[in-house]
């Protein structure tokens, strides 16, 4: 059973702060992983994905991967108010074609 | 670019009936999923498809549910006879050919059963 593990919060930050969001997944075959942000009652969209060991900068945000701890981050620099969502770890496959197994969602939360 | 459209966005029924859900991926994408959300649960695959063929429908729950993308574009996915635990948020997503390709997800359909 694949199983990727989120804290479900709600993470609490000051405006301006960095927030960082961890998930880890069971499956060392997993190969791609995804970052969604979901506001409430709207579809999860695409934030960043991530294929290898290490860091990876967008913006703001950096994904970071460490797959023999099986461990996946996503670090938001200078949070801002509209960043308050949930946000959804997501682990691909590695063959064929990937559907994608999600944690449940951490909450953020970002204070003016 | 048009995205991933879904209709209804909310539908209500009662136990027992049929309910269709629709999915319109974005045009030229070969991969469609379909997600489901039940509250309190994570985002759950049902079922991939490319084309028109079925890849994979390992996540569809039972055989209450009907899956169908006739022509490659849009599918439907059919509930009948509905039952409360089918309630939840229905996503659908589209991603270009190829494997680890980013899928884009539509806005969900809400289904209700009472």
């Amino acid at each position: 059973q694949k199983e990727v593990e989120q804290n479900s919060g709600p993470l609490s930050v000051p405006e301006g702060a960095i927030a960082s969001l961890n998930c880890t997944y069971s499956d060392r075959g997993s190969q791609s992983f995804f970052w969604y942000r979901q506001y409430s009652g709207k579809s999860p969209e695409l934030i960043m994905f991530i294929y290898s060991n290490g860091d990876k900068e967008d913006g703001r945000f950096t994904a970071q991967l460490n797959k023999a701890s099986q461990y996946v981050s996503l670090l938001i620099r200078d949070s801002q108010p509209s960043d308050s969502a949930t946000y959804l770890c997501a682990a691909g496959g590695n063959s064929g074609y990937s559907t994608l197994t999600f944690g449940k969602g951490t909450m953020l939360l970002v204070s003016p | 670019e048009a995205g991933v459209t879904q209709f209804p966005s909310h539908s209500v029924i009662e136990k027992g009936q049929t309910v269709t859900l629709r999915c319109d991926p974005i045009s030229g994408h070969d991969n469609l999923y379909w997600y489901r959300r039940v509250m309190g649960k994570e985002i759950k695959f049902l079922l991939h498809f490319v084309k028109e063929s079925k890849q994979d429908e390992s996540g569809m729950p039972n055989n209450r549910f009907l899956a169908e993308r006739t022509g490659g574009t849009y599918s439907t996915l059919k509930v009948q006879p509905a039952e409360l635990e089918d309630s939840g948020v229905y996503f659908c997503a589209s991603s270009r050919a190829g494997t680890t390709d980013t899928q884009y997800f539509g806005p969900g359909t809400r289904l209700t059963v009472l």
